[in-house]
């Protein structure tokens, strides 16, 4: 069965300091990766989408970047974290370019910048 | 930007009352799915209703269509505290094959 790993759970960093987040998907090839940010009682942003090795596509501009360096493995980075960046990120996973089929989600992981 | 818009913000029912939310969109859709989150969890898929369809049952969740309004209803019946969580709406389509979320329902269910 496919699962999803998304680490760490929570995460306080000062502002300034760098930032990577982890996502990995089990038992599934060539999904679609997406990072999404949830401002506290909101809706979901998405940050960045992935359909493939190396193709990162943006959503917002912003002081955040991502990188597939393997099929099923999905990176959210920042060089110099802002107080803004707070918030919880989630990735989640698609079974490829098709209509029709949920998306699975990780636990998310709340960043606390100070 | 965000294309599904759930109503209400907020319902707060009692063990046992059914809870309706609805979730409006703007633009056409291939499917339309509901998730439920947690406090400080991540998504969970539900349900997903295709634009073709009307009506989706799954357990105690009965969700519609109504392409001509673009709307969806998701109706939780005989609800237990364990229900309570914020809802969203989450709509595909348009060439895209990606998700466009609300900004949710939170729906407490008292004991």
């Amino acid at each position: 069965s496919q699962t999803i790993h998304q680490w760490p759970a929570t995460l306080v960093q000062p502002v300034g300091s760098p930032l990577s987040l982890e996502c990995t998907v089990e038992g599934t090839s060539n999904p679609n990766l997406y990072w999404y940010r949830q401002a506290a009682g909101r809706g979901l942003q998405l940050l960045f989408y992935s359909v493939g090795i190396g193709q990162i596509s943006s959503e917002v501009p912003q002081n955040l970047s991502a990188s597939r360096p393997q099929d099923r493995q999905f990176i959210l980075s920042s060089k110099k974290l802002l107080l803004s960046d707070s918030g919880f990120y989630l990735c989640a996973w698609k079974a490829g370019a098709v209509w029709g089929y949920g998306y699975t989600f990780g636990s998310g992981t709340r960043l606390t910048v100070v | 930007s965000q294309q599904g818009e759930e109503d209400p913000q907020a319902l707060s029912i009692q063990e046992g009352e059914n809870a309706t939310m609805n979730c409006s969109y703007k633009t056409s859709i291939n499917n339309l799915q509901w998730y439920r989150q947690n406090s400080g969890r991540g998504l969970v898929h539900l349900i997903l209703i295709r634009s073709n369809e009307r009506e989706k049952h799954s357990g105690r969740l009965r969700v519609t269509l109504d392409t001509s309004k673009k709307s969806s209803s998701l109706l939780i019946t005989a609800s237990r505290a364990a229900d309570t969580a914020s809802y969203f709406c989450a709509t595909e389509g348009g060439g895209s094959y990606i998700p466009t979320f609300g900004r949710g329902t939170s729906l407490i269910v008292h004991p």
